[in-house]
């Protein structure tokens, strides 16, 4: 089974630090994604990686940027932390085939920004 | 800009109960269809994955179908149990460019009243 890792179920910072969301996958993936999930909006993608060093924007990457040095690790930052990205955050894994094979998801990090 | 919609937003039924859930797209050039079960402040676990060649997949008391044509997906839970009871979210992965990710519904939240 696939196993998408998250290191922190919950984590509470505050405004203007620099807060570091790690997210971890045992299957050798090529690709990587961060997603928040907010309600009434449903889950939106931030960023995605389809190779290490390599990162796409995804629809709201605006506050963030990424980092994927090594294949199984994907990273999420958060530059400076504001209110309005307390949030839940998703991160998934997939292979190579985007036809035929399915994200992965982690159990998420529940993020307040005080 | 692709929009998935899920219909009801919430279902309560008895235990023992066959239902269906719907989930429209409005751009059929998709590579698939993916269901999600989440469960309250969690992750999401990977129900069934549709290709868009395909129209149904089973697992266990779970059927999703596919009518790519008109846009819609269904899944349908035969016998429902309570612990069936979480929020079911569809997605598609577009054939597009563009960032890789999935475009999601905001999901029906489902109780099986025991």
């Amino acid at each position: 089974d696939v196993k998408v890792t998250q290191s922190s179920r919950y984590l509470v910072k505050r405004t203007g630090e620099k807060v570091f969301l790690e997210c971890v996958q045992d299957m050798d993936h090529e690709n990587m994604f961060w997603y928040r999930q907010d309600p009434g909006l449903g889950l939106r993608l931030i960023y995605f990686s389809y190779d290490v060093k390599m990162k796409e924007k995804g629809d709201i990457p605006e506050g963030y940027s990424v980092s994927r040095e090594k294949k199984e690790r994907f990273s999420l930052i958060l530059e400076s932390a504001s209110t309005n990205q307390t949030s839940m955050y998703l991160c998934a894994s997939r292979g190579e085939d985007v036809s035929n094979q399915p994200q992965h998801f982690g159990d998420g990090t529940r993020l307040s920004i005080l | 800009k692709q929009e998935v919609t899920q219909i009801p937003a919430a279902l309560s039924v008895p235990e023992g109960e066959n239902l269906v859930l719907n989930c429209s797209f409005t751009d059929s050039a998709i590579y698939n269809l993916q269901w999600f079960r989440q469960d309250p402040g969690k992750g999401l676990t990977s129900l069934l994955l549709i290709q868009s060649s395909q129209r149904e997949q089973t697992s266990g008391r779970l059927n999703a179908s596919l009518d790519k044509s008109s846009g819609r997906s269904t899944l349908y839970i035969a016998a429902s149990q309570p612990g069936d009871s979480a929020t079911y979210l569809c997605a598609v992965k577009d054939l597009g460019g563009g960032a890789d990710g999935l475009t999601f519904g905001k999901g029906t939240h489902l109780i099986i009243q025991p």
